[in-house]
């Protein structure tokens, strides 16, 4: 069966700096890795997937992630945080067509 | 905003209820997916419509069905409430075609509150 860790209730870091939002898996066969972000009182809005290729994948308002295949990792991070990027973030693995999703991961960005 | 659309927004049921929830879907997708989202936990797969046929369950009872029509947009109902149904039910729209896996696109998703 698939699954997706994410070890990080909340990540706290200051506008400006860099964010990192941690995601470990777990697969039988190649995995598909996504991540997700979600605001207050909306849906989910995809961010970035990586299927195969280049482990460094970039999505999104400045976003991007790492794939490590030896780690199970697919951390989701940007270079330089901005208070908008406060949200609730998800990584998910797809398997089967099926999302599974990790039990999210609550950034603040300060000001 | 994704093009998925869902009604209704809000929604109060009284347990031992059934409730119908609806799902368009973004222009040119002929896929859904449907997920419970329970307060302060990650989206989870409830099932999945591809040609008005399911194509796909997670780990829910056959009290959950759905429905997929010939313009691809979708129903999800639910009978015989319970507490534990209380949550936000998200739909997602993608397109199937050779070589998936496919992007899902979510929609704003509909908060469901059994009492």
């Amino acid at each position: 069966a698939q699954s997706v860790a994410q070890p990080e209730d909340q990540v706290n870091v200051a506008e400006g700096n860099p964010l990192t939002v941690k995601c470990t898996y777990s697969v039988s066969g190649n995995p598909y890795l996504f991540w997700y972000v979600q605001y207050p009182n909306r849906g989910l809005q995809f961010l970035l997937k990586y299927i195969t290729g280049d482990n460094l994948v970039k999505g999104s308002y400045g976003f991007e992630a790492e794939f490590n295949k030896s780690q199970t990792s697919f951390h989701l991070k940007k270079p330089s945080a901005l208070v908008s990027d406060s949200a609730l973030y998800f990584c998910a693995v797809n398997y089967g067509n099926m999302l599974t999703f990790g039990g999210g991961t609550r950034l603040m960005v300060k000001p | 905003e994704t093009g998925v659309t869902q009604s209704p927004t809000h929604l109060i049921k009284t347990r031992g209820q059934q409730v119908t929830l609806r799902c368009s879907s973004q222009s040119g997708h002929n896929t859904v997916s449907w997920y419970q989202q329970a307060l302060g936990q990650g989206p989870q797969f409830i099932f999945q419509y591809y040609r008005e046929e399911e194509n796909g369950r997670g780990n829910f009872p056959p009290r959950f069905s759905g429905l997929q029509f010939p313009n691809y947009s979708s129903e999800l109902n639910v009978n015989a409430l319970e507490l534990d149904d209380s949550a936000l039910y998200l739909c997602a729209s993608s397109l199937r075609r050779v070589g998936g896996p496919w992007e899902q696109y979510f929609g704003p998703g509909t908060r469901l509150t059994v009492t």
